[in-house]
């Protein structure tokens, strides 16, 4: 099993839609947990960082965690064509001498059709 | 991306061949990383840096080597290169996560 698993879609939506990206883990040990966008030919920007469980919010962005069932979901309301792109979720933990490296999901590429 | 500067764009090289990857950042972070992107296997670290002076392998570190020049520049080299190494190759900084990443290099390893 990958430490972290992420439907690569494509995944089409209609504009106005409410968009829900989903990763799951197996490392219980990991307590951050980051959502970075990439726009094609571009490199990811990090989007939205959260600690340990609970919803975080930031505009139009929902990040939840749920680390009971070990999975981590993006949320974007009122979608935008400018959404279209890959989103990439990424975790890691904290260790004594600063924190471990990130592990990305694969990624899931989103359209937004006008 | 203003803050992370990645030269050059795009690289055609022979296997065997070497080169070295720049990266320059003017954020002030102390944390620098190198990932690659392949299709279908996301981003992988190769290497990383906390802070100037100190370097350590990542994920996929066998055939590269790398340069904390100073804060602000952190090199990656390809010795020999091999068609393995076909990859896009980003560069990132950050404080105590990878924030801020540049567009990338395209090297293709005929």
């Amino acid at each position: 099993q990958k430490e972290v698993e992420q439907d690569p879609g494509p995944l089409s939506v209609p504009e106005g839609a409410i968009v829900s990206l989903n990763c799951t883990y197996s490392n219980s040990a990991f307590q951050y947990f980051m959502w970075y966008r990439q726009y094609s030919r571009k490199g990811p920007e990090l989007l939205m960082y959260t600690y340990s469980s609970g919803n975080k919010e930031d505009g139009r962005f929902t990040a939840q965690v749920d680390k009971s069932s070990k999975y981590i979901s993006l949320f974007i309301r009122d979608s935008q064509p400018s959404d279209s792109a890959t989103y990439l979720c990424a975790m890691n933990l904290r260790a004594v001498r600063g924190n471990t490296p990130l592990v990305f999901g694969k990624g899931t590429r989103l359209s937004v059709i006008a | 991306n203003a803050g992370v500067t990645q030269t050059p764009k795009f690289q055609v090289l022979k296997t065997g061949q070497s080169m070295t990857l720049q990266c320059a950042q003017d954020m002030n972070h102390n944390s620098m990383y190198w990932y690659r992107q392949d299709p279908g296997m996301g981003l992988r670290l190769i290497y990383y840096s906390a802070s100037e002076g100190t370097t350590d392998k990542g994920e996929v570190p066998n055939g590269y080597n790398v340069s904390r020049l100073n804060k602000r520049e952190f090199s990656l080299r390809l010795e020999s290169a091999a068609p393995s190494q076909t990859s896009v190759y980003f560069c990132a900084t950050g404080r105590e996560q990878p924030q801020h990443f540049g567009d990338g290099t395209r090297l293709s390893i005929l």
